[in-house]
């Protein structure tokens, strides 16, 4: 079956642009997350959906971040006016429970350069 | 607040050497500690978990809560071991699957 898979795999904006990126996970996984991986570093949580209900999103850095799930599927993470801190590989994992023991199953990630 | 660190950003050892990847945690109550991998232009997937205690592509992981550490281990590398490897730690009462990771270690397998 099909893994978890994010769109765009790179993202090019100039400083000030809004992005969009999209997460589509597993078919009927619960769970989804965002992770943050600057280059250099390991993969930082931003925010954690179960089903279409944003229950933790400490991780997000500002304001600029927003990320939803309408549906309790796709999920889109969207930066407004980027900045150059932003620069990194935006992760999207699921799972397909509720509860931490459940593997995460990973997507290619998105890698973002703002210029 | 919970801390994951992996001493070692490279790692370099020959074909059927013993390895040993670090990894030292903080965290105040019971975690739950996991490796995961990832080879070259592949995604980041799941070695192992230490609360199954299973031995996957002959690496296994004990975790000392005494020393707070969850090191990594094969007895004789292999060229195909050759990839990133993340510790990371699952924080106690954290229903969800909250990860926390280190900063990776980056094992070279040399022929």
């Amino acid at each position: 079956g099909a893994g978890v898979s994010q769109s765009p795999r790179y993202k090019v904006a100039k400083r000030g642009q809004d992005v969009a990126l999209r997460c589509d996970p597993i078919s009927g996984h619960v769970s989804l997350f965002w992770y943050q991986q600057a280059l250099g570093q390991g993969p930082e949580f931003l925010t954690y959906f179960q089903n279409e209900a944003q229950l933790d999103k400490s991780g997000l850095p500002s304001d600029r971040f927003f990320a939803e799930r309408p549906e309790g599927s796709v999920s889109t993470l969207k930066i407004q006016r980027t900045q150059q801190e932003d620069s990194a590989v935006y992760l999207c994992a699921s799972s397909a429970g509720v509860r931490g023991q459940e593997t995460q199953y990973f997507g290619p990630g998105t890698r973002l350069l703002v210029l | 607040a919970q801390r994951v660190t992996q001493p070692e950003k490279l790692l370099s050892v020959f074909k059927g050497a013993p390895v040993e990847l670090k990894c030292n945690y903080s965290y105040s109550g019971s975690p739950e500690l996991f490796w995961y991998v990832q080879y070259s232009r592949q995604r980041l997937q799941l070695l192992l978990r230490h609360i199954s205690r299973e031995s996957i592509k002959g690496f296994t992981a004990d975790l000392n809560k005494g020393e707070t550490s969850f090191h990594l281990k094969k007895p004789f590398a292999q060229e195909e071991d050759s990839a990133m490897y993340y510790c990371a730690l699952l924080a106690g009462g954290t229903s969800y699957g909250k990860l926390t990771f280190g900063q990776g270690t980056i094992l070279t397998v040399h022929p």
